[in-house]
């Protein structure tokens, strides 16, 4: 596709169970990046890739937050044993290989844990 | 990174053109100007960036001080779909691109 896209666009969840949040980046871009927005509160960094690797993952939460990627290409977010605190929207960007490329985001998936 | 100072709110009225200021004192030498916007219950759009020289495209354009300790985003002829959170970032040009997002501007076209 044109753009980066995420899935779902929404989820409901109870609380104490897992969820996975998907991110298909843009053709042919290495990095990958997950940010978190919280109600009121900014944009802030969880994790980043570089093809399948991850060499940041200082923005992660807690131990029940991780995230893969297989192929350079799809990326997971799994929360597992979901709280009420995780509730937000989580965005992912990709860019490529270089530092200095632009990041360019998808629209998000809204969590909201009950 | 370098922090980044923006005021809270700004109003505009429609068809008039928006200046968005942006102070980034500490700014060093292969850091880059980036600006992002963010309309309501959307991703963040990316809208521009620079490094020392002036920067147009199709959307804005950002204008950077000699001393690139501050930086304004224009958008010439303001709608009211340009109203959104404006966001200016400054980024290392040689370290991998983790973007450091402030409370940024909110920025109201009226009509």
């Amino acid at each position: 596709g044109a753009g980066v896209s995420q899935s779902p666009s929404n989820k409901v969840t109870e609380k104490g169970k897992d969820v996975e949040l998907r991110c298909d980046p843009i053709s042919g871009h290495t990095a990958l990046y997950w940010y978190r927005q919280s109600l009121g509160q900014g944009l802030e960094f969880l994790i980043y890739f570089q093809g399948n690797s991850a060499p940041d993952k200082s923005g992660l939460p807690s131990d029940r937050f991780s995230a893969e990627r297989t192929g350079g290409s799809v990326s997971t977010l799994t929360i597992q044993r979901t709280q009420q605190e995780d509730s937000a929207v989580y965005l992912c960007a990709s860019s490529g290989r270089l530092a200095e490329e632009t990041q360019y985001f998808g629209p998000g998936t809204r969590l909201l844990v009950l | 990174d370098a922090k980044t100072t923006q005021p809270t709110s700004m109003d505009c009225a429609e068809g008039r053109a928006a200046n968005l200021p942006c102070n980034h004192s500490t700014i060093s030498g292969n850091e880059y100007v980036y600006w992002y916007r963010q309309i309501h219950s959307q991703g963040p759009q990316y809208i521009i960036h620079g490094l020392k020289n002036n920067e147009t495209n199709e959307m804005a354009s950002l204008i950077i001080t000699e001393d690139r300790k501050s930086s304004t985003l224009i958008l010439p002829h303001a709608t009211l779909r340009d109203t959104a959170v404006y966001y200016c970032i400054v980024k290392g040009g040689t370290s991998y691109g983790k973007l450091t997002f402030g409370q940024g501007t909110i920025l109201t076209v009226h009509p």
